[in-house]
């Protein structure tokens, strides 16, 4: 069973820095683009960030662009996102979601973690 | 950037049929997922590839895609059905996922 899960949201003022982290089980992690995408409080679904399966493409949303780092370690099974320079508008939940390319021009999304809530505020 | 503009709300009755569109620029020539999202749960992939399911989702959801509008299209709707419903591509002109707007469905 696949299995994702999501850790290391909270609390963090403005202008500070969180990392998050998804865990991931039950299928070949090294085989699988990765990506993270986030929801705001009563909001949509945002895209945040995407990384290759071997973790030498990586893609940003340009509202994170310069402040977010997204990596992998493909030996611990695990999707990193490196959160600096923090704002209010980042306030969302954080889910961690699995890709699939099935051609160059069409990816999506076939598992999601439970996401995990951070809050910037003062 | 890609835009993909989806109606706030559709209401329907319950064995009813449940329509929501999501618009697009030339939206045909793309591929459509779209997402299912309960209260306080994670998206649910319902539809891939324009009209595909995944293992374990109902027949009752379809989907279709031409021109500049994707539909998904949910029938004999239950109440297990009311939930928040997403369109997605993959906009390679700017390598970025991209979501619509979202629709709540609600079950009268």
């Amino acid at each position: 069973e696949v299995q994702l899960v999501e850790s290391g949201g909270g609390l963090v003022q403005p202008g500070g820095s969180l990392r998050l982290s998804c865990a991931a089980s039950g299928f070949t992690f090294s085989s699988y683009e990765m990506n993270w995408v986030r929801q705001a409080p009563g909001k949509g679904l945002e895209w945040v960030s995407y990384i290759s399966s071997s973790g030498s493409t990586i893609y940003y949303a340009d509202s994170v662009k310069g402040r977010f780092t997204i990596s992998r370690d493909n030996a611990k099974n695990s999707l990193y996102l490196q959160m600096n320079s923090l704002r209010a508008e980042d306030t969302a939940v954080y889910y961690c979601a699995r890709g699939v390319r099935q051609q160059l021009a069409n990816r999506r999304l076939d598992y999601w973690g439970q996401g995990t809530l951070v809050t910037v505020s003062s | 950037s890609y835009v993909l503009t989806q109606p706030p709300s559709v209401s329907v009755a319950p064995g009813q049929t449940a329509r929501i569109t999501c618009g697009g620029n030339n939206i045909g020539s793309k591929s459509v997922h779209w997402y299912q999202q309960k209260p306080g749960q994670a998206p649910v992939l319902v539809v891939y590839d324009d009209s595909d399911r995944p293992s374990g989702i109902p027949e009752r959801f379809s989907g279709s895609n031409s021109g500049n509008t994707a539909t998904l299209t949910i029938s004999r709707v239950e109440a297990g059905d009311e939930a928040d419903y997403y369109c997605q591509v993959w906009d390679s002109s700017s390598d970025h996922y991209v979501f619509g707007t979202g629709t709540k469905v609600t079950v009268l």
